[in-house]
């Protein structure tokens, strides 16, 4: 059974600052892992998808990578906002249809 | 930019009614699926549905709940009875641009059920 953490569970950080946000999971085998962003109270809103046969992906100030062998994944925010603050979430979709999420990691952006 | 919606946005319900979520796929999407959130807990799998069949559900998705798509365009979840313990967000989502296992899943802003 795929399970899924994200370390750490909180940050708080200055604004500007460069940031690395992880993700680890116990099953190697997957197809593709995707990073969601979640305001309080909202729903999911999709930053990148890493297919299995990928190692990274960019989309603006976000680089997400894959090392599917360790199990692991990063995303690295630049340059970080007050705008940026949310709860971060990774999730890895293995055998089947569903995903299975992190805990998330909670960020705060300081102006 | 096309998006998944979803009704209501919140519902205040007693033990033991029926509720119905409705959910909007994007359109031209084939598969849709159910999650759910416990206040303070990781989103959970509940259900994934394509040609007009369940294709996968979690042990959480007992006889008390069903799935519907009753025409071109929404899709449903029901829950019979509802229990204090179902009170979560309950997401709709939608994929398909790309395939099964390869799609990039689009959610929807959440339905919240508050089960008194």
């Amino acid at each position: 059974k795929q399970e899924v953490t994200q370390i750490p569970a909180a940050l708080s950080v200055p604004e500007g600052e460069n940031l690395v946000l992880n993700c680890s999971f116990t099953d190697s085998a997957i197809y593709n892992l995707q990073w969601f962003r979640q305001d309080p109270g909202k729903g999911l809103t999709s930053l990148l998808l890493i297919q299995s046969s990928q190692r990274e992906q960019t989309s603006g100030r976000l680089n997400a990578s894959l090392d599917k062998s360790s199990g692991r994944s990063t995303l690295y925010i630049a340059a970080s906002q007050p705008g940026d603050s949310a709860t971060y979430l990774c999730a890895t979709q293995s055998s089947g249809d569903k995903l299975t999420f992190g805990t998330g990691t909670r960020l705060a952006v300081r102006p | 930019e096309p998006e998944v919606t979803q009704t209501p946005s919140h519902q205040v319900t007693q033990m033991g009614q029926e509720v119905i979520l409705r959910c909007v796929p994007i359109s031209n999407h084939l598969y849709f699926y159910w999650y759910r959130q416990i206040l303070g807990q990781k989103v959970e799998f509940l259900v994934s549905f394509y040609n007009n069949e369940i294709s996968e559900k979690s042990e959480i998705f007992d006889d008390q709940f069903s799935v519907e798509r009753p025409d071109g365009s929404n899709f449903t979840l029901k829950i019979r009875s509802t229990k204090l313990e179902d009170s979560a967000m309950y997401f709709c989502a939608s994929s398909g641009a790309g395939g099964r296992n390869t799609g990039e899943l689009f959610f929807g802003e959440g339905s919240r059920l508050t089960v008194l």
